[in-house]
């Protein structure tokens, strides 16, 4: 069966530092990547996505970049936190557009 | 634009009671639609969703849902709610639009008391 991990669960960082969070997912491949910031009490917000190893879509300009060095490897960084990128980090994958997505558990991602 | 409603922010319903969540979305063409569930702290687990065919949709943890396309509308509902179900509900619509886009809405948050 599929699984997809996150890590770390949670991270308490400075602003200015540099992220990274990892997702990894197992049992499938060539997946669909997803990376989506769910801010206190909005919806989830797309970020990225990727269809393949190299290949980034960004929905929203930010600070924030991803990559995808590995088939199920989906990494989302940042040089310099702000404060505004405080929030509950996901990432989904699926098989096909449109299909279902499945999620993984989340970081939540405090900034101070 | 391509959009999701979910008027309700929070819900309040007594153990034993109906439920109903409410979902409208905005869509140039037949939307695939999803419903998702959050508990506290956690990632979202698919409660059902709706591509095509029978506009009644039976999901997980006893729920259903209706596509209503005259309105617009996607509602979950559940006969009879458990303390277990207190969570955060999202409604979510595919887009087809060249993108591998969800749309989802802002989310209702269920309270169930005792």
């Amino acid at each position: 069966s599929q699984t997809i991990h996150q890590w770390p669960a949670t991270l308490v960082q400075p602003v200015g530092s540099p992220l990274s969070l990892e997702c990894t997912v197992e049992g499938t491949s060539n997946p669909n990547l997803y990376w989506y910031r769910q801010a206190a009490g909005r919806g989830l917000q797309l970020l990225f996505y990727s269809v393949g190893i190299g290949q980034i879509s960004s929905e929203v300009p930010q600070n924030l970049s991803a990559s995808r060095p590995q088939d199920r490897q989906f990494i989302l960084s940042s040089k310099k936190l702000l404060l505004s990128d405080s929030g509950f980090y996901l990432c989904a994958w699926n098989l096909a557009v449109l299909d279902t997505q499945y999620f993984g558990p989340g970081t939540r991602l405090t900034v101070l | 634009a391509q959009s999701v409603t979910q008027p309700d922010i929070h819900i309040t319903v007594s153990e034993g009671a109906s439920l109903e969540l409410r979902c409208n979305y905005s869509y140039g063409a037949t939307p695939y639609l999803f419903w998702y569930v959050q508990s506290p702290g956690q990632g979202l687990q698919l409660l059902l969703k709706y591509f095509s065919g029978d506009t009644l949709v039976q999901g997980i943890k006893g729920f259903e849902a209706e596509f209503k396309r005259s309105q617009s509308s996607f509602n979950l509902r559940k006969p009879s709610v458990h303390w277990s179900d207190a969570a955060e509900y999202f409604c979510a619509v595919g887009s087809t639009s060249g993108t591998y886009k969800y749309i989802f809405g802002t989310g209702t948050r269920l309270k169930v008391l005792a």
